[in-house]
């Protein structure tokens, strides 16, 4: 049962538009958010985190917002490159004494064109 | 520079075979991962190791086997008894926990004929 859902397989944006991610997840105990990027043939990389205290998080292009009562969370990317093309998963932590634990989103992955 | 080297980048066995991926990270982290990626999938945990000598079950261990005898190293043996090893597998990394970043290496895609 996957606890953490990414509904949109793909995404196809303008260079210079707005990509908006989404991402829900059904546990309430999740409580930390993060979002990763995957090019081809490499693993992914750390994009952008959230901690459910906060309702959003900003680092340059990019902008995570959290709704907790809908249990959604997005990741804006402000404008959009063609290096940003990859895969994005949204992955999400619980409140709990174990910190190793991640439940990851299957992943959306965004085209940027030119 | 420091990060996470997988090896091979490819792999190919039998049926039956026990295969062993390599993990070796120089950024001194104490955690390491072992994960799956499957198609239209999210990354799921088969093994973690919070120190030396010390691994836990993920959720997807059944048919896998690991050790830690070196802060390292996290090599991964995929057994016999995995129903459905060809998968794409993920090695990673982080100073403490998953809520710091996780550094992953740039895996090794495993094919079971």
């Amino acid at each position: 049962d996957q606890q953490v859902k990414q509904n949109s397989p793909s995404l196809s944006v303008q260079e210079g538009r707005i990509s908006i991610l989404n991402c829900d997840y059904t546990n309430s105990m999740f409580d930390y958010f993060l979002w990763y990027k995957k090019y081809p043939a490499e693993g992914p990389t750390f994009l952008i985190s959230i901690s459910s205290i906060k309702d959003k998080n900003e680092d340059g292009r990019f902008t995570v917002f959290l709704n907790k009562s809908a249990k959604h969370l997005s990741l804006h990317i402000v404008p959009s490159q063609p290096g940003d093309s990859a895969v994005y998963f949204c992955a999400a932590s619980p409140r709990s004494s174990n910190d190793y634990k991640l439940s990851f989103g299957a992943g959306t992955t965004v085209t940027v064109r030119a | 520079d420091g990060g996470i080297t997988q090896s091979p980048k490819y792999l190919f066995r039998k049926e039956g075979q026990n295969v062993t991926l390599s993990c070796e990270q120089n950024l001194n982290h104490d955690a390491m991962y072992w994960y799956r990626q499957d198609p239209g999938q999210g990354l799921r945990l088969i093994y973690y190791s919070q120190i030396v000598n010390d691994f836990q079950k993920g959720d997807i261990a059944e048919g896998y086997s690991v050790s830690r005898e070196k802060k390292e190293s996290f090599p991964l043996t995929v057994t016999s008894a995995q129903k459905n090893p060809t998968a794409f597998y993920l090695c990673a990394s982080s100073t403490q926990g998953v809520r710091s970043p996780l550094h992953f290496g740039n895996g090794t895609r495993l094919t079971v004929t």
